[in-house]
C-alpha cells in the first residue's frame, strides 16, 4: 500500500458507543495530524504528532483521544459522541513539522463519521 | 492566528476553458508557504500546487498556476484548459514558516466543469 490509509471508511455509532479510527502512512513521514471537516467550514486541525509525542491538542473536547504508537501509526478513540461531532475526519501526514521547507502534508480519504 | 479566505464558495467553467479561483489570507509574517489542496468528490484531498513567500516567480505545475501577490496577500489559482477531472473542491492553505504544524485551510470553493 502507498499514501496514507484510513479505517474505516464509514462508521456509524450511537452516543454511548466506543469506536477508534486508524490511520497509516506509508510515505516515512515524522508527523502526522487529525482533521476534522464539516460542511461550509475551513478544515479544523485537532490533533498533531511529530515523532510520536502529541506537539498540538487544539482544545478538542476529550471524548476524542488519539494515540500514536510510532511515527506510521495514529489511531482517534470515540467515546460517547455527540451528533454535532458527525463530520469527515481526516488524517495526513507530513515529513516534519519544521518551519523550514514545504512540508507540505498528505492526506488519507477520510473516515466518514454519523453520530446517532 | 492566520486566516484564509475563499470568497467563491462554488465556481463552473466550461470545458477547455481557464478559470481562476481566489483566495486571501492574513498574516503578519514575512516567510510562510501557501499551497491549494484538491478535493474531488469522495476521493483523497490532493497537493495541486505551492508556493514560498519569499519566491517572487509564481509556481506553475502543467495546467495549474498560480498568481501570488505579496502584498496584497492574494494567492489565486488559475487552471487552464479545464478538463472534466478538474471538478472538485479547491482548498487555499497557508503554513507559517514560524509555527511549521499549523496549516489554515480556506472554507473551500466548489468547481463544477460543464461539457
Amino acid at each position: 500500500e502507498t499514501g496514507v490509509t484510513q479505517t474505516p471508511r464509514h462508521l456509524v455509532m450511537g452516543m454511548t458507543n466506543k469506536k477508534s479510527l486508524k490511520c497509516e502512512q506509508h510515505l516515512g513521514h515524522n508527523a502526522m495530524y487529525w482533521y476534522k471537516q464539516s460542511a461550509k467550514k475551513p478544515l479544523e486541525l485537532m490533533f498533531v504528532y511529530n515523532f510520536k509525542e502529541q506537539t498540538e491538542n487544539n482544545s478538542v473536547p476529550s471524548r476524542f483521544s488519539p494515540e500514536c504508537p510510532n511515527s506510521s501509526h495514529l489511531f482517534l478513540h470515540l467515546h460517547t459522541l455527540q451528533p454535532e461531532d458527525s463530520a469527515l475526519y481526516l488524517c495526513a501526514s507530513s515529513p516534519g513539522t519544521s518551519g523550514r521547507g514545504y512540508n507540505e502534508q498528505f492526506f488519507g480519504p477520510g473516515t466518514r463519521l454519523t453520530v446517532l | 492566528a492566520q486566516t484564509v479566505t475563499q470568497s467563491q464558495p462554488e465556481m463552473s467553467v466550461q470545458e477547455a476553458e481557464t478559470v481562476t479561483l481566489s483566495c486571501t489570507y492574513d498574516t503578519s509574517e514575512s516567510d510562510y508557504y501557501l499551497f491549494w489542496y484538491k478535493q474531488p468528490p469522495s476521493r483523497q484531498m490532493i497537493l495541486v500546487i505551492r508556493q514560498e513567500a519569499y519566491k517572487q516567480q509564481n509556481a506553475t505545475e502543467n495546467r495549474f498556476s498560480v498568481n501570488f501577490q505579496k502584498a496584497a496577500k492574494s494567492f489565486s489559482l488559475k487552471i487552464s484548459d479545464s478538463q472534466l477531472g478538474d471538478a472538485a473542491m479547491y482548498f487555499c492553505a497557508y503554513r507559517s514558516w514560524n509555527t511549521g504544524n499549523q496549516f489554515y485551510f480556506g472554507t473551500g470553493t466548489s468547481l463544477t466543469v460543464i461539457p
